[in-house]
Parts: structure tokens; sequence; C-alpha cells
């Protein structure tokens, strides 16, 4: 089986801008989770969707947003992006189990000018 | 609210040696405990889950362990190797929301 996807797996973007990242989960998962990883924060839950819908979410603004289609594959928007929204961004797959593992993909590291 | 910390931040070993990862939690109502290695600038790739009502879990050279009562879990690793040098993180997973918090991880140097 295929691992998850991400594209692109880099990103240089400016302040102010929006961005668009996406991920392919494994083939039959229907769970899709995003994750922001930082320095200084670590790993912080962004959100999950199952079956296109926002299941969870994680604490983060509203410039973060996402979406899933009926073939599981999810999208992440970023609007009015900020110098602190520079991070890897990684999403897991899973299938939608409670206490399933997660398959996390490569990430996309994003750089925010 | 979930927080699971992991000491010390790094830790360098000779080749050989056995080591032992430590990870805490505060709140025991977990479903599951994984523990993922991560290398520089990539994914992460998952290593071991042990369920809420399992004690320890094995994967060729990789033992962990989970006491919830304790919040505690730990990741021991066998005959240490080079290859072996990288970041790894626990996160707990919480039913409550569906989401793993996530450790700082533990960035492992194995010297030959």
């Amino acid at each position: 089986k295929a691992g998850v996807t991400q594209t692109p797996r880099y990103l240089i973007k400016t302040r102010g801008q929006q961005v668009t990242l996406s991920c392919s989960p494994i083939s039959g998962h229907r769970s899709v989770s995003w994750y922001q990883q930082t320095p200084g924060q670590g790993l912080q839950f962004l959100f999950e969707y199952f079956s296109e819908t926002q299941r969870n979410k994680g604490n983060f603004p509203g410039r973060f947003s996402g979406r899933q289609f009926s073939n599981s594959r999810s999208e992440m928007n970023v609007s009015t992006l900020e110098l602190g929204d520079s991070a890897l961004y990684l999403c897991a797959s899973s299938s939608g189990s409670v206490g399933e593992t997660q398959y996390f993909g490569p990430g996309t590291r994003l750089l925010v000018l | 609210k979930q927080e699971v910390t992991q000491i010390p931040a790094a830790l360098s070993v000779p080749e050989g040696e056995n080591l032992v990862l430590n990870c805490s939690f505060t709140d025991s109502a977990i479903y599951n405990l994984q523990w993922f290695r991560q290398d520089p600038g990539k994914g992460l790739t998952s290593l071991l889950l042990i369920q809420s009502s399992q004690r320890e879990q094995t994967s060729g050279r990789l033992n962990a362990s989970l006491d919830k009562s304790s919040g505690r879990s730990t990741l021991y690793i066998a005959a240490s190797q080079p290859g072996d040098s990288a970041t790894y993180l626990c996160a707990a997973y919480t039913g409550a929301n569906s989401k793993l918090t996530f450790g700082k991880g533990i960035t492992l140097s194995v010297r030959p």
C-alpha cells in the first residue's frame, strides 16, 4: 500500500498571503488529522476530518481551516499568513476507529517571510 | 487537559548501550500510548502502540511499557546502533477528542 503523501513538500510565502496544503491518506483510510510542528511548541493538533466532516478541532485561530473530499483526500488552508505560521505541517491518516494507529506523511515545510 | 512530558530533551550514548527513554502523562484516561521516531526534516514513523489494557509491546530491539496508574511509559532500546540516532516522541491518545497529545521528544545520538 502506498503511504500518506503530502504536497507540496516545501513552500515559501510572505506575510499576508494564504496557502493550501494537500494530504492524500492511505487507501481505505477515512480519517485525516493535521498537526503543526514548531521547535518551540512541538507537535500540536490542528483538526481531524472523518468522512468529509470535521470531527475534532484543536486550539488554533480561524485562519486555519480544512476540508475533506469524498475520496478522503484533505486540504488545509491558512489565510493571512503570519511569521509564526512557519512550521512543518504533518498529516496523519487512520481508519477512523478510536485508538487506531495513525500513519504520518513526510510533511510540508512552510516558511513565511 | 492532557500534558505529555519527555525528559531529558537530548541524550548521547556510545554504540552498544542499552537505554531507556521516559515519557510521563498527566491524564490516565487514555486509549493508548504511541511511540514515534522522527528523522531530521522528516515525518513520523510509528514504532510501537500500547493499548490502555496492555502493559508492554515489543518489536525487535524495542520494548515499550505502560503504567497508566503512575502516568508513565518507557521505551527500551537494546544494543543501540548509530542508525538509532533520531528524535523519539511519545504521544497519548485521548478518545474524548480523538487526538494525539505529543511530548516534545528526546533527541538521541548514538556515537560509533
